[in-house]
């Protein structure tokens, strides 16, 4: 079946690490989100990627950046950790060729546990 | 700026009452309005789209325009509606989300 994965689900590391989370996805969806969740805030959109090549800037985007060397990856990279990235990490995907958003649901991976010490 | 309000962190009601969960939003326009929802231990999945006018599981969700509203009811809670809501709004040529903060559900028997 296809799905969407994300790794490690769990990670701890320390303060100015460079750490970088991986998600997959095999429904060949053009379009990939990575958001952030914290008590209080909700779902924060980090970055996002509409095809290949292609990535943007979401809310909250300094100090993480994303690449999309293909359609079923796109991690993301913490360049130098810090305590207040500790989060949980959701990565998404949707379609999108036509049709508008309203037809294109969002699937969520797992999420990964970060901590930075 | 568009911007999404739930202002309620948590709710709890009894099994069988009705429930509802307040959402609010800025934007210029017509936005897409959607409501997501997280079970225990499941991923987050879409509940509801306000552009089908569906009921699923039980729940509806008017668009008010007026009142910038998107309020999520159900007339009878269930134990198994325990769970994370989020309201959630696109424009209407995009694709990205933007969330509110989240309501988290408790249906006490």
């Amino acid at each position: 079946d296809a799905e969407i994965t994300q790794s490690p689900r769990h990670k701890i590391t320390e303060t100015g690490r460079q750490v970088t989370l991986a998600c997959h996805q095999t429904w060949n969806h053009n379009n990939m989100f990575w958001y952030r969740q914290d008590l209080g805030h909700g779902l924060r959109l980090i970055h996002y990627s509409y095809g290949v090549q292609d990535t943007n800037k979401g809310e909250v985007s300094d100090g993480y950046s994303v690449s999309r060397s293909n359609t079923e990856d796109l991690p993301l990279t913490l360049e130098s950790a810090a305590s207040s990235q500790t989060s949980v990490y959701f990565c998404a995907s949707s379609e999108g060729t036509s049709g508008g958003p309203s037809n294109y649901e969002q699937y969520f991976g797992p999420g990964t546990r970060l901590t930075v010490t | 700026a568009q911007r999404v309000t739930q202002p309620e962190k948590l709710l709890s009601v009894f099994k069988g009452a009705p429930v509802e969960l307040k959402c609010n939003y800025s934007y210029s326009g017509s936005p897409e309005l959607f409501w997501y929802v997280q079970y225990s231990r499941q991923r987050l999945q879409l509940l509801l789209r306000h552009i089908s006018r569906e009921s699923i599981k039980g729940f509806t969700a008017d668009l008010n325009k007026g009142e910038t509203s998107f309020h999520l009811k159900k007339p009878f809670a269930q134990e198994e509606d325990s769970a994370m809501y989020y309201c959630a709004l696109s424009s209407p040529n995009d694709y990205k989300l933007s969330f509110g903060a989240g309501t988290t559900v408790t249906v006490r028997a």
